[in-house]
């Protein structure tokens, strides 16, 4: 199985920061990369897919990047509304998994 | 989109329960679906896949015990969960493989395995 590590596990930035979290997964997963928000109390929404592409809806604060085993989700500017916890999805062979996440709070 | 859970509760650990998911929005017929789980204040962890065409795949931790299917007719998935354990208590989503893994996904339905 194809491992996901993310980091960092915990974050604290305030409104305006560039904030980053990365996913390094234990082998190559070309650009089958997904990346998810959940805020507390419901589901997974998906914002970035195939590592790069912004899904439909998201705002263009949200930006990811990599490719192989190194992934990174960057967001240019954190809202309040940022407040969630972020997970990395590998979709490049079975079975899937996830990163362990990662919870972003504001300062 | 939108797709919806039925089916959790508490169930006592060695019994069976059966999850629902309905869908509408979309052709269900047309997209592959999965079943994944989050273990209270814990991470997300992938369960079970069904394609169009119903070819599946599990996850190693319920392969044996979990069986997902679909009836296209009434747009909806399922999820079989037999000789349950303390460690499946989580809540399951649904979620739809459309142009990317995962990108809807239900509101979830909580499952508690306890004695």
């Amino acid at each position: 199985d194809i491992q996901m590590t993310q980091s960092p596990s915990f974050l604290s930035a305030s409104v305006g920061d560039r904030v980053t979290i990365n996913c390094k997964a234990s082998q190559n997963i070309n650009r089958y990369l997904n990346w998810y928000q959940q805020k507390l109390g419901e589901a997974p929404k998906l914002l970035i897919y195939n590592a790069n592409s912004l899904q439909t809806g998201i705002p263009s604060r949200f930006s990811g990047s990599g490719s192989g085993t190194d992934f990174t989700l960057t967001i240019s500017s954190l809202q309040p509304e940022d407040v969630a916890t972020y997970f990395c999805l590998q979709h490049n062979s079975w079975p899937r998994t996830f990163g362990g996440g990662t919870k972003l709070e504001l300062k | 989109v939108q797709l919806v859970e039925s089916g959790g509760g508490l169930v006592q650990p060695g019994k069976s329960l059966k999850l629902s998911c309905s869908a509408s929005g979309f052709t269900f017929s047309s997209y592959g679906m999965h079943w994944i789980r989050q273990a209270p204040g814990k991470g997300l962890d992938w369960v079970a896949y069904i394609s169009s065409s119903s070819g599946t795949v599990y996850a190693d931790a319920v392969k044996g015990r979990f069986t997902i299917s679909r009836d296209n007719a009434k747009n909806t998935l399922y999820l079989q969960l037999n000789s349950l354990k303390s460690e499946d208590t989580a809540i399951y989503y649904c979620a739809r493989r459309g142009a990317t893994e995962a990108d809807y996904w239900g509101q979830g339905v909580m499952v508690t395995v306890s004695s």
